[in-house]
């Protein structure tokens, strides 16, 4: 079955990066693009970008263009993302999704808490 | 960029009613909506994609309709596992996502 595994928690000091994994498993890491979503605390959910793990090719919301770099690794079936300048803002869940043929998310990970604070 | 204005941000119904939810794009997306179920602490669920289509697996209560710039979910019947918050999700022609701001059903 379909599974995206996402790593653990995270908790960085304002001006520093964070490097979040999202493991797929059972289909073809190629043949589908991931998105990566977040959820601040008791807020909504917030498109962050794609990244076609096929080519590499990826596309930022506006919004985080400059600060993050979306990647893969086909051998480990793995795509990272990489959020960088962080401030007390950035503090939220953030989730990867693989999208189904119908532009939506079909499979989501479990989530990373990833919290910024002095 | 396209916005989506999703209501009402809070609803209060009992088990039984039926609910409707509704998701307005600025501009038309034809029928590039989706709707999503999260509970507190879980990741979203989809449950209807291109506007009106059910996704494997989710009961039959809920249903989507509409095209162009209004969008609405509706659950017939509200079932105690139905309290959740909800969100719709535009996909549009520039390649770019967005969420509406979510709505959550709670009990009365």
């Amino acid at each position: 079955q379909v599974q995206l595994v996402q790593s653990g928690t995270e908790v960085k000091k304002p001006g520093a990066s964070v490097k979040l994994s999202c493991k797929a498993s059972g289909y073809t890491v190629t043949n589908y693009h991931i998105h990566w979503v977040r959820q601040a605390p008791g807020q909504g959910l917030e498109w962050m970008g794609i990244i076609n793990p096929s080519g590499g090719s990826t596309d930022y919301a506006q919004k985080f263009q400059g600060r993050v770099t979306m990647t893969r690794d086909l051998p480990t079936n793995t795509v990272y993302m990489e959020l960088s300048s962080l401030r007390s803002e950035d503090t939220a869940v953030y989730y990867c999704a693989r999208e189904v043929a119908t532009r939506t998310f079909g499979f989501w990970g479990q989530g990373t808490l990833v919290t910024v604070s002095p | 960029d396209i916005q989506m204005t999703q209501s009402p941000s809070t609803l209060s119904a009992s088990a039984g009613d039926r609910v409707t939810i509704t998701c307005r794009a600025s501009q038309s997306i034809s029928d590039w909506l989706a709707w999503y179920q999260q509970k507190p602490g879980k990741a979203p669920k989809l449950l209807i994609y291109r506007a009106s289509n059910l996704e494997s697996g989710v009961p039959s209560r809920f249903s989507g309709s509409g095209s162009g710039t209004e969008f609405t979910l509706t659950i017939r019947s509200l079932q105690p596992d139905d309290f959740a918050t909800y969100y719709c999700q535009q996909y549009n022609s520039y390649g770019s996502w967005m969420f509406g701001q979510g709505t959550k059903v709670e009990i009365k």
